[in-house]
């Protein structure tokens, strides 16, 4: 079981969107649509962004989307803002009741 | 106020054994499934384990690194899971969180974390 492929870092502008990558493989992210995002400030819990590939819960805003092809799922962040600036993490779901991560992209505001 | 709050970290050498405790309130813990995850300094989150709730007979996973070194329990009329980790390496040196779906029957996402408690193995 490896770790979900992400990008190291990712940086844009105020307003601009960016897109993040997790990709996995046919025994993870293609084989199930249970994809979650976390946004991790320094010295901070995780806390839930997306779920199921593309659902935000109560309290996310809505510049935050999902999406998921074939063993790779993308987390959007439109309108990028500087409170934005975190890690993101993407978890998969990988059959026998276990999960795994993605090792995590450091998203910078310009 | 929902919340998950870990205890019992610290620092122990290797070969050692520690217990965690992961503390629920506000929330009906007996339903709930509790994952653990770590994650080391300045590295990315690591699921390490689950333990199902009653009606899913406690049922227990591990990642394979921990296999055989890491028991979770829960104790759902304290509202507390337990994480007993036994055989410490140093590269179990972490921030182990527990964490929980909303639901015991579907991923809905991990949507509740403790603060941590950190673990150190050393000599």
């Amino acid at each position: 079981q490896s770790a979900l492929t992400q990008p190291a870092s990712v940086s844009g502008s105020p307003g601009q969107s960016i897109t993040i990558s997790c990709t996995g493989t046919r025994s993870d992210v293609g084989n199930y649509n249970l994809v979650s995002w976390y946004q991790q400030h320094p010295g901070k819990a995780p806390k839930l962004m997306i779920y199921e590939v593309n659902k935000r819960p109560s309290g996310v805003s809505n510049r935050f989307s999902g999406s998921k092809s074939g063993n790779t799922a993308s987390l959007t962040i439109s309108g990028l803002q500087a409170e934005d600036e975190a890690d993101y993490y993407c978890c998969s779901y990988a059959g026998s009741s276990t999960w795994v991560f993605g090792g995590g992209t450091k998203v910078t505001v310009l | 106020e929902v919340q998950l709050v870990e205890s019992g970290g610290g620092l122990v050498q290797p070969g050692g054994s520690l217990k965690l405790s992961c503390a629920a309130s506000g929330f009906t813990f007996s339903d709930s499934g509790v994952h653990w995850v770590r994650q080391a300094s300045g590295k990315g989150l690591e699921w390490i384990g689950r333990i199902r709730s009653k009606p899913n007979t406690y049922a227990t996973t591990y990642i394979e690194s921990v296999n055989g070194r890491f028991t979770i329990s829960r104790d759902d009329s304290k509202n507390t899971a337990f994480l007993q980790m036994t055989s410490l390496k140093t590269e179990d040196t972490a921030i182990y969180y527990c964490t929980r779906h909303g639901s015991d029957y579907y991923d809905s996402g991990f949507d509740i974390w403790g603060q941590g408690t950190m673990v150190i193995v050393s000599s």
